[in-house]
C-alpha cells in the first residue's frame, strides 16, 4: 500500500528562521513521483515541486530546497529564512505507478510564521 | 496565467437539496479529477476522467454523488440528496493527461450542508 506521512502536525518558527518540513512516504512502486504543494489560508493548493524517484539530486529554488533520499524513503522541504507569507499548509503527495493518476496526500503540516 | 475555475466558491444548502458543482479545467489539460478535503479525511479522491470518459469513481459515494464532463471545458459534481456529512471543500485539479503529471488545482468549493 501506499502512504505519505508528515509527522509534524504544526510547526511555528520567527520570520528568517529555517525550517524544515518532513515527510516520509512508502511505496513498492519501483517508479513513483513526490510533490509539495502549499495551502495558504485563501485555501487553494498551490503546486510547488514534482519530482521522480530516479532523480535523487537536491533542489534548490529560491529559498525553498528539497531534499530526497531513497535511502530512507524521505523528501523533505526546507525554507531558508522564512517569512510571514509563508505561513501555510504543506503537503506531501505520492503517485505511484500503479494507480498512476491518483496522488496519495498527507496530512499536511501547518506552518506559522510570527513576524 | 491559466487557471483552473470552479463555481460556486462558497455554498450553503439544506439538507435534502441537490448541489451541484462546476470545474473549467486549464485549457489543453485532458485530465480532470474532483478532491474532497475534510479535517477529518484529510485530501481524497473522489473521481477522474480523461478525455471526458470516467477513469476511477471509486472514491465516490455512488448512491448519492455524480460527476460529469459534459464537454471538454466542463466538469461537473452533482450531489443529490446532500446530507450534513457532505460538508467539506470540494477541489477540481486539471492535467495536461500523461500519467504521473502534475496537477493543478482550483480554489474550491466550500459547501456546508446544514
Amino acid at each position: 500500500a501506499q502512504k505519505v506521512t508528515q509527522a509534524q502536525t504544526e510547526i511555528s518558527v520567527v520570520e528568517k528562521e529555517d525550517v524544515t518540513l518532513d515527510c516520509v512516504y512508502e511505496t513498492r512502486d519501483t517508479t513513483y513521483y513526490l510533490f509539495w504543494y502549499k495551502q495558504p489560508p485563501s485555501g487553494e493548493l498551490v503546486f510547488l515541486i514534482r519530482r521522480n524517484s530516479f532523480d535523487e539530486q537536491n533542489e534548490i529554488s529560491g529559498r525553498y530546497s528539497w531534499n530526497f533520499q531513497k535511502s530512507t524513503s524521505s523528501f523533505n522541504f526546507t525554507i531558508t529564512a522564512s517569512q510571514v507569507v509563508d505561513s501555510a499548509v504543506y503537503f506531501c503527495a505520492l503517485s505511484g505507478s500503479y494507480n498512476t493518476d491518483k496522488l496519495i496526500f498527507g496530512t499536511g503540516t501547518r506552518l506559522q510564521v510570527f513576524p | 496565467d491559466a487557471r483552473v475555475t470552479q463555481t460556486p466558491r462558497d455554498k450553503v444548502t439544506e439538507m435534502g437539496q441537490e448541489v451541484t458543482m462546476r470545474c473549467q479545467p486549464i485549457l489543453g489539460h485532458n485530465t480532470v479529477f474532483w478532491y474532497r478535503q475534510t479535517m477529518m479525511q484529510g485530501l481524497e479522491l473522489l473521481a477522474y476522467f480523461r478525455n471526458r470518459a470516467p477513469l476511477d469513481d471509486s472514491g465516490m459515494p455512488k448512491d448519492r454523488f455524480s460527476a460529469e464532463m459534459p464537454d471538454a471545458t466542463l466538469a461537473t459534481l452533482k450531489i443529490q440528496p446532500s446530507e450534513p456529512r457532505d460538508s467539506a471543500v470540494y477541489f477540481c485539479a486539471s492535467g495536461p493527461g500523461q500519467p504521473q503529471e502534475t496537477q493543478y488545482f482550483g480554489p474550491g468549493t466550500r459547501l456546508l450542508v446544514l
